[in-house]
């Protein structure tokens, strides 16, 4: 199974300013995707982090507020853009690989504690 | 637009009873997962369901699958506090993107 780490595991931040969340995978994993739990809530698929092209954004979800990269198979950060504090979430990265119980699974990384004041 | 919807959201219950937490959703999928979800932690994965009439169980849970009613039940058998979290069914579709419920908060009382 995949092994999935984050970077910052948390963080609080001033309006208006930028964070970039660091996902890396113990291996080369063609899907990877991007979600925010909001407090309290379920969670919400921002995009789907495509390797070599532009990043795949749901319903509600824009490349400018939330840019995303994907430089190689095993690596991908999402930026929080100019945030304000509706951006307090946790995002977390996730990504489809092959699992011991299942051809493939999606894991979850640890996520990232973000807080906006 | 897909929907997912869990119920019961909170459950509280005795420890050594049963029950049920039920997953409806609205189109067609192949595949559908149940997580678990400590406080302050991220999700740790369940159980895939992955065809019509699925039953997979470990432990004290057991979950199962009916795609021709778009029902999926996660059963617990004589709970324990240890069981004790939130509790998400997540529904899978195209380009693997996956939809999620409500999330179910379960606490196992002594």
């Amino acid at each position: 199974s995949a092994v999935i780490s984050q970077k910052p595991s948390r963080d609080i931040c001033q309006r208006g300013t930028s964070l970039t969340i660091q996902c890396q995978v113990d291996s080369q994993v063609t899907m990877m995707f991007w979600y925010r739990q909001q407090p309290g809530q379920s969670l919400t698929l921002i995009a789907t982090a495509n390797q070599g092209s532009e990043a795949t954004y749901e319903s509600g979800f824009v490349i400018d507020k939330f840019p995303i990269s994907r430089p190689n198979l095993t690596f991908s950060t999402l930026t929080v853009s100019n945030m304000s504090p509706e951006d307090s979430s946790i995002y977390l990265c996730s990504v489809a690989a092959p699992g011991h119980r299942y051809r493939y699974e999606q894991f979850f990384g640890p996520g990232t504690r973000l807080t906006v004041l | 637009e897909l929907k997912v919807e869990q119920n019961p959201l909170f459950l509280s219950m005795q420890e050594g009873k049963n029950y049920t937490i039920y997953c409806n959703y609205s189109t067609t999928s192949d595949r559908l997962y149940w997580y678990r979800q400590d406080p302050g932690k991220s999700l740790e994965s369940l159980f895939v369901l992955l065809s019509n009439g699925a039953v997979k169980q470990e432990g004290r849970l057991m979950a199962s699958l009916d795609t021709k009613a778009r029902l999926s039940t996660l059963h617990i058998t004589a709970a324990v506090h240890d069981l004790s979290a939130t509790y998400f069914c997540a529904v899978e579709t195209s380009g693997s993107r996956l939809t999620f419920g409500e999330g179910t908060q379960l606490t196992v009382n002594p």
